[in-house]
């Protein structure tokens, strides 16, 4: 079954500090790209990072960067030097092969303490 | 606006009606996506056009749950009878090809 886990319903931080957001993912296709997006109350979700499956190196976006750990089927997100704006709710996608849906997990809710 | 644009922000019906929620999408993106977000939950695909065809509608819940995207630009999510459990978060997702998809900020429904 593809599956993406995100076991951490909260965490919390202090303002910049690094802080790591799990996700495992279980799929059996060899083909596959994991996908991180932030969810603010305000309800829209924000694209944040993407590592494909056959990436040789982690993906970094500015303050984002992703852990992939293939053979552990992890795709962890480190936010470095943490900011009050990044509280919000934080989900880990996965999207299989051919087909272009998003299989979403339940999602992390961070809080960025001053 | 340049991104994905979602109407209306917030819908309230009561059991029964049908609602129709509508998307416009990136200008230039192929590939739309409807995905349903139950309060405190991760979204769930729902049905994917890539312009004007429908190519996956296996997350539709239902018979009562119909989409649409004529033009192959703007889609409308309708959903007739509408039931208490229908109550979530609908989110309208465009891309290009392979590219990452960009959400709209979602239709709030309420079923009273």
């Amino acid at each position: 079954a593809q599956k993406i886990t995100q076991t951490q319903p909260g965490m919390f931080v202090q303002e910049k500090e690094a802080v790591t957001l799990d996700c495992t993912y279980d799929t059996s296709d060899p083909s596959y790209g994991l996908f991180w997006y932030k969810q603010p109350s305000s309800g829209e979700m924000i694209f944040l990072i993407y590592q494909g499956s056959y990436d040789q190196q982690n993906a970094t976006e500015g303050r984002y960067s992703l852990n992939f750990q293939k053979a552990r089927k992890s795709a962890n997100l480190v936010i470095s030097a943490s900011q009050l704006g990044d509280s919000a709710m934080y989900f880990c996608a996965m999207r299989i092969g051919g087909y272009n849906k998003l299989i979403f997990g339940a999602g992390t809710r961070l809080a960025v303490h001053p | 606006g340049a991104g994905v644009s979602q109407s209306p922000r917030y819908k309230v019906a009561k059991r029964g009606q049908d609602v129709a929620l509508r998307c416009d999408p990136i200008s230039g993106h192929v590939s739309l996506f409807w995905y349903q977000q139950a309060l405190g939950q991760g979204p769930e695909f729902l049905t994917y056009f890539q312009n004007e065809a429908q190519l996956d509608k296996s997350g539709l819940p239902s018979d009562r749950f119909f989409a649409e995207r004529p033009e192959g630009s703007v889609s409308t999510l309708k959903i007739q009878r509408t039931q208490q459990e229908d109550s979530a978060v609908y989110l309208c997702a465009s891309s290009l090809a392979d590219q990452p998809q960009h959400f709209g900020d979602g239709t709030r429904l309420s079923i009273l």
